[in-house]
This record gives C-alpha cells, structure tokens and sequence, in this order.
C-alpha cells in the first residue's frame, strides 16, 4: 500500500539535545512538508520541500533543519535551539506544489524530559 | 504567507443535527478547496474537496459550498454523528510555483448523543 511513514510514533529528548524524527513515502510525491501541531494552533508549517536537494523555510523554522538528498525522504532533526520542542510533528506529501491532495503521515509525538 | 480563516474554533452540536464550519481566504489564485478531517493521535485525511467549476459538491452527509465572490467556502455535515467528532480544517490550495500547503487553525467538533 503507498502512504507516509513517520517514525518513532513517541520519542523522548533531553534538554539539550538533537533528535531526527523520520518521514518516509511511496508515492512517488515531489513535495513534502513538515508540520508541528500544539492545542489551540492548527497545523504550522516548519519546512516544505518541492523537490530533491530543495527545501524552503515555512512560518517556524528557528530551531530545526531538514534535508532531502531523496525523493521517498525528508527527514526533520529538531535542534537544541528549538526551546519549546513538545509536540505532535506531522509529514505530508503531495503529487507537486500546488492544487492537489495532501497525504499524511500518522505523526510523532515529541517530548521534552 | 496567504491567509486563511476558519470559524468556529469549536462546535458542539446534538446527534441529528447539522455543523457548518466555514472558512475565508485571501488568495484569488487558489483553485483547490478540499477539507481535511483528523481523530486525535492521528493525521489529517482528505474529507471532501471541490474545484471553482461548480458552487457546490455533495458526498453522502457532506457539502461543500463555495462562494467565489465572497472568498470563502464552508463544509456542511448533515445528520451529524457522534463518529464527526474530530477536528476539521481547510486548506485552499494554487497551482503556483513557490506556495506551500498552508491550512486553517481548524475547528474542533463535538457531536453529542
């Protein structure tokens, strides 16, 4: 079956440190995205990918980096800068930029201990 | 980044009766209005979604309705059931280079029974 695959489903970081949250897809999507979603904030929007070796910085991307040296991978690594990283991070992809159905993956849940 | 407004930000409503969540834009270039649906610890799935060809779309107990003038579409759920409850949002979409998949802060649903 093609979809998205986020991994792990929970994931624990200490102050302090740098974690990579996994997004996988085999759909043959050009464009990715990553979102955070806290209560109350819908779904923002911290990096988009049109293309390999391409990403654009969405509304809050302080604090985190990605890279997408794949087409099937766009993984997010949420750094020490980021100060308030608990959350529920959400991947998508879609066929192109553009007018078309966002798929999802069934998301991470981070927490800082 | 475009705008995108949705309201309500939540909405009880009885078994049996109707929800309207409504959402308004910016953008004139936007061609695509689809409505996603999430269940808690879940992603977000396509709902329904329409293109500025017709004013309306029906699928089964759910409606779009789009009003190109005024910017704005709306979902309607008929009959609505307490397996609605989830939160809802919009996210219109152009087939412009450059624009990432921007959504609304959602609407949270509670049909009660």
């Amino acid at each position: 079956d093609g979809g998205i695959t986020q991994s792990p489903k929970y994931l624990f970081r200490k102050e302090g440190q740098n974690v990579t949250l996994s997004c996988e897809q085999n759909l043959n999507h050009d464009a990715m995205y990553w979102y955070r979603q806290d209560p109350g904030q819908g779904l923002r929007l911290i990096y988009y990918s049109q293309i390999v070796n391409d990403f654009q910085k969405g509304d809050i991307a302080e604090g985190y980096s990605v890279s997408r040296e794949k087409k099937e991978s766009f993984p997010l690594t949420v750094t020490s800068a980021q100060k308030n990283p608990t959350a529920f991070y959400l991947c998508a992809s879609t066929e192109f930029i553009g007018n078309t159905e966002a798929f999802f993956g069934q998301g991470t849940r981070l927490t800082v201990v | 980044q475009q705008q995108v407004k949705q309201s309500p930000q939540s909405l009880i409503v009885q078994k049996g009766g109707i929800s309207i969540i409504n959402c308004a834009y910016e953008n004139t270039a936007f061609d695509y209005f689809p409505w996603y649906q999430q269940f808690p610890g879940k992603g977000p799935a396509l709902l329904i979604a329409i293109r500025p060809d017709v004013s309306e779309k029906k699928e089964g107990r759910f409606t779009i309705s789009f009003n190109k003038s005024a910017k704005q579409f709306s979902l309607h759920i008929m009959d609505s059931q307490p397996g609605d409850s989830a939160t809802y949002f919009c996210a219109p979409a152009a087939n412009q280079a450059g624009t990432a998949l921007i959504f609304g802060k959602g609407t949270t649903l509670s049909v009660s029974s």
